[in-house]
């Protein structure tokens, strides 16, 4: 089946950073990456996906490419602020499917 | 605007006891899941159903069980409770599987004393 790795599992930026998590997956038949970003005493939320016909999402300060050769595809979000500190899950699926794979998160803490 | 809901937020049981856990969508989507979430683990999927009257196993279904007799609402079943199945439990629903997104309730949190 396939197998989803994430890295770093933890990230401590700055406030205005960069921050960027990037995951692998082993599936090549995946073709369908949502990330979702996760906050305490929540559920996950779907904060941008990429399907793979394209190589690169942008939505506003956060971005998503997708490297369907190497099998990876990374999370990239622009001038961190405090509000951006969460879990975040990457994931991987394919038609025909049902489920998303998740990596195991990304715990990234936001410092002013 | 509710989304996914499910109830209860918490709870404690004994070893051994049964309950329910109820997830109810207000999106008309066809596919529910259920996962479990444990530190360090990630999201792993136990039962889904495609569809009213519908379920299948997922990757952890051992000591699960679920139904789905109504298209908006996913039912968890645990028959006799172990403290290996104390976990945040979360519920999502899709309008097709696979390649949608899936919407996340804000989960069951469940300590197996």
């Amino acid at each position: 089946g396939e197998n989803v790795e994430q890295h770093p599992s933890t990230l401590s930026v700055q406030e205005g950073d960069s921050a960027v998590i990037k995951c692998t997956y082993s599936d090549s038949a995946s073709n369908y990456f949502p990330w979702y970003k996760q906050e305490l005493g929540k559920g996950p939320q779907l904060i941008i996906d990429i399907r793979s016909n394209v190589g690169e999402k942008k939505d506003q300060r956060i971005a998503v490419t997708l490297n369907k050769t190497a099998k990876h595809f990374s999370l990239h979000i622009t001038e961190t602020q405090p509000e951006d500190s969460a879990v975040y899950f990457c994931a991987a699926s394919k038609i025909p499917g049902y489920a998303l794979n998740f990596g195991k998160g990304t715990s990234l803490l936001v410092t002013p | 605007n509710a989304g996914v809901t499910q109830t209860p937020k918490f709870r404690v049981l004994k070893t051994g006891q049964s309950m329910t856990l109820l997830c109810a969508q207000d999106m008309n989507h066809e596919y529910m899941y259920w996962y479990r979430q444990d530190p360090g683990m990630g999201l792993r999927l136990i039962h889904y159903s495609v569809g009213e009257g519908t379920t299948a196993k997922g990757e952890v279904p051992d000591g699960y069980n679920v139904s789905r007799l109504k298209k908006q609402n996913f039912l968890l079943g645990l028959e006799s409770a172990a403290p290996s199945q104390t976990s945040v439990y979360f519920c999502a629903s899709s309008s097709q599987g696979g390649n949608q997104p899936q919407h996340f309730g804000d989960g069951t949190r469940l300590s197996i004393l």
